[in-house]
């Protein structure tokens, strides 16, 4: 089973909204990241948690605040969004980060109005 | 030097023809080049993966070919069909704590019946 699951599948919030995404693995999986992803681009590295501690945060906005509350869940807490932030947002899971097989989630559309 | 060069940006190819995607890097420490397959809407599923001890991996109708001399590899898609028509992602990684997937830009497909 390589199945990452994520909630909700979509969101629409306000700016002055707080929400938050949920990803769930249950492969005993180590790592897990959250991405961001525009229409027609690749995915782009928000953060990483490894063995449950934050260990890459590329230098995304204080807006965005992740949690990792157990070695099978990760949340991302929005808060204060711009509608910029709109996009496809991705959690994925690797075995450990010297693993570098990473399987995605099916993602969060998110829609910032 | 951290890039993934990618291209074409996208292809059309005739059902049951060979499409090609190649991809191109600078930096000599990666040592792990995956694909991803991502349908609209959905979050990337890894398609094939390759390390540099090895010039070509085959599974299906997918194949990798790389040239680590060149430090270029590529997707072949043999007898292409309507349901491969996806975006595909090149990618690579070093395999160290607190690195991560450097993704290439994508290619959109089209095959057409």
């Amino acid at each position: 089973d390589t199945e990452v699951t994520q909630t909700p599948k979509h969101l629409v919030m306000g700016m002055t909204n707080k929400k938050s995404l949920k990803c769930e693995q249950h492969m005993g999986h180590r790592a897990m990241y959250w991405y961001k992803q525009k229409a027609k681009k690749p995915p782009e590295l928000m953060f990483v948690y490894s063995y449950e501690k934050l260990s890459i945060n590329e230098s995304v906005p204080s807006r965005f605040s992740p949690e990792c509350p157990n070695s099978s869940l990760l949340n991302l807490h929005l808060h204060a969004l711009q509608p910029e932030d709109s996009a496809l947002y991705l959690c994925a899971s690797s075995q450990d980060v010297l693993q570098e097989t990473q399987y995605f989630g099916p993602g969060t559309r998110l829609l910032v109005l | 030097q951290q890039q993934v060069k990618q291209s074409p940006q996208s292809l059309i190819v005739q059902k049951g023809g060979i499409s090609i995607i190649n991809c191109a890097y600078e930096n000599t420490a990666f040592d792990y080049f995956p694909w991803y397959q991502q349908f609209p809407g959905k979050g990337p599923a890894l398609l094939i993966a390759i390390r540099p001890d090895v010039s070509e991996k085959k599974e299906g109708r997918f194949t990798i070919s790389f040239n680590k001399s060149a430090k270029q590899f590529s997707l072949h898609i043999m007898d292409s069909q309507p349901g491969d028509s996806a975006t595909y992602f090149c990618a690579a990684s070093i395999g160290q704590a607190g690195t991560a997937l450097i993704f290439g830009k994508g290619t959109t497909l089209s095959v057409s019946s």
